[in-house]
């Protein structure tokens, strides 16, 4: 099973200027995330997707800070304009979202991220 | 939201050696899931725990999730140099909450050989 991609894997820009992030989730996985998780840190959740619908942004800096998934599958996460508190792994997820509390099987599986730095 | 703390948040140890890692909140997991980061990587589930009480192993890992399902401890027994990465936490609330899954700041151990 081919696992979450991401691209790129690094980035380097300058503050002010805009970035996109780019992932493609497990085939057949319904739920994709994206966190920021800047150094030190664990990952925060930036937003979740349920197919190509919004279940949550509430944590995402929305005067900056967009995400699509339009026709629920891959996603891209855009940075405009970016600040030097934006640099941070940016990690995607996908789950299948089994509704089953006592399942093990709602873990999510990762992407390796994208390492951004705003300098 | 439901805090979770992990301690402690640094851990430096040599090959061989055992450890114990915590994952503590005020308020009663529905389940919680313990992941390993390596650096440059995304976390990897290792594994989830949802009865009070429950002990689970996986070889040289112990996890075991607090009776009243407030806390969690993972053991390591004689790290190897394998074993080092970042050993985070992650609880979903229960259904029909808010849909939030939520990481501890996580707990780096570094061993060495």
């Amino acid at each position: 099973e081919a696992g979450v991609a991401q691209s790129p894997r690094y980035k380097i820009i300058e503050k002010r200027q805009s970035v996109a992030f780019w992932c493609n989730p497990i085939s057949g996985h319904a739920t994709l995330y994206w966190y920021q998780q800047i150094l030190g840190q664990g990952p925060k959740l930036l937003i979740q997707f349920q197919n190509n619908g919004v279940v949550d942004d509430s944590q995402l800096p929305k005067d900056r800070f967009s995400a699509e998934r339009l026709k629920g599958v891959d996603s891209t996460l855009k940075i405009q304009p970016a600040k030097l508190e934006d640099s941070a792994v940016y990690l995607c997820a996908s789950s299948l979202e089994i509704r089953d509390k006592f399942s093990q099987s709602y873990g999510y599986t990762f992407g390796s991220g994208t390492r951004l730095t705003v300098v | 939201t439901q805090l979770l703390e992990q301690s402690p948040q640094f851990l430096s140890i040599q090959e061989g050696e055992n450890l114990t890692v915590y994952c503590n909140s005020s308020s009663v997991f529905s389940s919680l899931q313990w992941y390993r980061q390596e650096p440059g990587e995304g976390p990897v589930l290792l594994v989830t725990v949802v009865t009070g009480g429950e002990v689970k192993k996986l070889k040289r890992l112990t996890f075991q999730f607090g009776d009243a399902r407030k806390d969690s401890s993972l053991h390591i027994t004689a790290a190897q140099t394998g074993d080092t990465g970042l050993y985070l936490c992650a609880h979903r609330p229960p259904l029909g909450g808010s849909y939030i899954p939520t990481f501890g700041r996580g707990t780096s151990l570094i061993v060495h050989p």
